[in-house]
């Protein structure tokens, strides 16, 4: 079955280290999303990809960054300077973002728990 | 500036009874309208989507939306709750381009 894959489902940080949290696809899909979640704040956009190779900086990319080597790739590093990490973050992805595609839904992963030490 | 916004993070319901979960939006353009489901340490799953044509829009698990322009509200109804709906929903929108806007969430509480 086609769909997205997150790991590890839980994730702990030390203070001054980096993590990086895997998000694949096999949906054949162009663009790629992470959200983090918290409660009662809905989904803020970290960062996007459209194309591999390129990836823009959404509401929140502070502390965080990403890398698209590969279509069904799309992992998320959040860094030591990122200050307050714990969250729930969710990978997706799209068929795409040009107009024909950008009525299409998101398809998202089941989510990294990420836990402070 | 295009925004989402749902009406009560909390909504309670009786099992059997009618859920009603509102939204409404803010769009210079015409709108892509989602509605979103969220079991606990689960993604989102797809409810139902709204692009264009009919603006009764049918759904997974007996849910069903209708789009109304003129109130800017794309509203989330079942007529009998079951237990198993008991979840977190995300109104969302697009308005062409890559950024999906959601809204803060509605947490569906029901009730034996």
């Amino acid at each position: 079955d086609g769909g997205i894959t997150q790991s590890p489902k839980y994730l702990f940080r030390k203070e001054g280290q980096n993590v990086t949290l895997s998000c694949e696809q096999n949906l054949n899909h162009d663009a790629m999303y992470w959200y983090r979640q918290d409660p009662g704040q809905g989904l803020r956009l970290i960062y996007y990809s459209q194309i591999v190779n390129d990836f823009q900086k959404g509401d929140i990319a502070e502390g965080y960054s990403v890398s698209r080597e590969k279509k069904e790739s799309f992992p998320l590093t959040v860094t030591s300077a990122q200050k307050n990490p714990t969250a729930f973050y969710l990978c997706a992805s799209s068929i795409g973002t040009t107009p024909g595609k950008s009525n299409q839904p998101q398809h998202f992963g089941d989510g990294t728990r990420l836990s402070i030490l | 500036a295009q925004s989402v916004t749902q009406l009560g993070s909390h909504v309670s319901v009786s099992e059997g009874a009618l859920v009603l979960l509102r939204c409404n939006y803010s769009s210079s353009v015409p709108p892509y309208l989602f509605w979103y489901v969220q079991y606990p340490n689960q993604g989102l799953q797809l409810l139902l989507k709204y692009t264009t044509g009919a603006t009764l829009v049918k759904g997974i698990n007996g849910f069903e939306a209708e789009f109304k322009k003129s109130e800017t509200s794309f509203h989330l109804t079942k007529p009998s709750a079951h237990m198993s709906d008991a979840a977190e929903y995300f109104c969302a929108l697009v308005t062409g381009g890559f950024k999906t806007i959601f809204g803060a969430g509605t947490r569906l509480f029901v009730k034996a």
